[in-house]
């Protein structure tokens, strides 16, 4: 069974600096899915950024980037230029190719962006 | 564009009572559709998915059930509340596995309270 592991309960990083968020998984598999999803205090679920395990090369949107390490199980979250608006609760994601695309998620990660 | 829809926005029941839930989604068809709970502080359980009128999975046995009688429309029952039925449930839905596009889509979500 693939399980999902975030180690950081809490973060807080200043306006404008970057801040990286982590997260481990444990799988069998060799086609998946990762992504990275945001809830704020509205308790949207919002997609932030998603990686194909095929694809070598890191995802990025925008001001947020991936540092995806296959062999390591490693999929960390970078946000940059960090903004008052990215406060929330981030959780990282885990879906098997081919599947229904069920997702195991992480227990979350609480950012606070302070002024 | 595709949205998706959940009501009601907030729910206090007391315990013993039945409970329904719904989700509709607009702008695509034969969806994946999927039921998530959130327990206060935690990251979101998988339910219950469907991916066609009819077929439902369970992931978790428990108090609840669900339900798809349309292609676009995904409800969670439940015949008797619990207390420990409490939290936020979000509804999701996800093209097809053919497609190429696998991410989730959350709805705003129901925040559940048994008293």
């Amino acid at each position: 069974a693939q399980t999902v592991t975030q180690s950081q309960p809490e973060m807080s990083v200043q306006e404008a600096e970057t801040v990286t968020l982590s997260c481990t998984y444990d799988t069998s598999e060799s086609n998946y899915y990762l992504f990275w999803y945001k809830q704020p205090p509205s308790r949207q679920m919002i997609l932030v950024i998603r990686q194909e395990a095929y694809k070598q090369q890191n995802a990025t949107e925008n001001r947020f980037s991936v540092n995806f390490q296959k062999a390591a199980k490693s999929f960390s979250l970078k946000i940059s230029d960090s903004q008052l608006g990215d406060t929330a609760m981030y959780f990282c994601a885990f879906m098997k190719g081919g599947s229904q695309g069920n997702l195991i998620f992480g227990k979350g990660t609480k950012l606070s962006v302070k002024p | 564009s595709q949205t998706i829809h959940q009501w009601p926005a907030t729910l206090v029941q007391p315990v013993g009572s039945p409970l329904s839930l719904e989700c509709t989604v607009e702008g695509t068809s034969n969806p994946n559709l999927y039921w998530y709970r959130q327990a206060a502080g935690r990251g979101l359980q998988l339910l219950f998915y469907s991916v066609g009128i009819g077929q439902i999975s369970s992931e978790v046995p428990q108090n609840l059930s669900a339900s798809r009688p349309q292609d676009r429309q995904f409800i969670l029952s439940s015949k008797k509340l619990l207390l420990s039925d409490s939290g936020f449930y979000l509804c999701a839905w996800k093209k097809a596995p053919r497609e190429m596009a696998n991410e989730q889509f959350f709805g705003p979500g129901t925040r559940l309270t048994v008293l």
